[in-house]
């Protein structure tokens, strides 16, 4: 079945340091991929999405590009700030159109100190 | 926002007894869907509603019903809660665009 594999936290970084969590991914036919953002106390955000292979999606200075030769989704940020403090999340949606049930991996909580 | 309302968003219930979780949307989106979040699990399906009356297992079904008897509601009943359904509970839509939103999310702690 469909599974997601995303780099293991926690991750502490100093402020304006380069930003990259890792995610691979396994699935059947064309998924899409996305990145979710939690912040503490609230529910799950859509940070940024992704639907075919070299798409790329950004959004608040995140990006990340669908790779399908190398199953991957990477998140980077150039530049973070304390309050990209949040556990960040990374999930597939599988090739049944109108059905988009999401497969997570476990999470990364990211931590910036000032 | 995408207009999901969950409650309650704090529930303390002690084992065997039944909890059941709303959530609301104020848009008729078609495809609805439980999910439960664990520490160093994620998040993972419950359940999954594809309309009215209309509903479906997903990856963790097992000690847990849903309804779905409006387009608007779709309910999540423990029927006899056990301490291994402490969790955050999250509702979400399927809205069009292949994109998924959720609710704030509902903390159950069963004692």
């Amino acid at each position: 079945g469909d599974s997601v594999t995303q780099m293991e936290g926690p991750v502490t970084l100093s402020e304006e340091a380069f930003l990259t969590i890792n995610c691979t991914y396994t699935a059947t036919g064309y998924p899409s991929l996305f990145w979710y953002v939690q912040y503490p106390g609230e529910g799950l955000q859509l940070l940024l999405k992704a639907t075919k292979a070299d798409d790329k999606g950004s959004n608040k200075g995140f990006e990340a590009t669908y790779r399908k030769e190398t199953t991957s989704f990477h998140l980077e940020k150039g530049s973070v700030q304390v309050s990209d403090s949040a556990v960040y999340f990374c999930a597939l949606s599988g090739s049944n159109f109108g059905n988009e049930k999401l497969t997570f991996g476990t999470g990364t909580r990211l931590t910036i100190i000032p | 926002d995408a207009g999901i309302t969950q409650s309650p968003r704090h529930k303390v219930t002690e084992t065997g007894t039944p909890v059941t979780l709303r959530c609301h949307q104020t848009e008729n989106h078609r495809y609805m869907y439980w999910y439960r979040q664990d520490p160093g699990h994620g998040l993972r399906l419950i359940h999954y509603s594809y309309g009215v009356k209309d509903t479906d297992k997903g990856e963790v079904s097992d000690g847990y019903s849903v309804s779905r008897s409006k387009t608007e509601d779709f309910l999540l009943t423990l029927e006899s809660a056990t301490s291994s359904q402490t969790s955050v509970y999250f509702c979400a839509i399927s809205v069009s665009g292949n994109t998924i939103y959720f609710g704030e999310g509902s903390w159950l702690t069963v004692v």
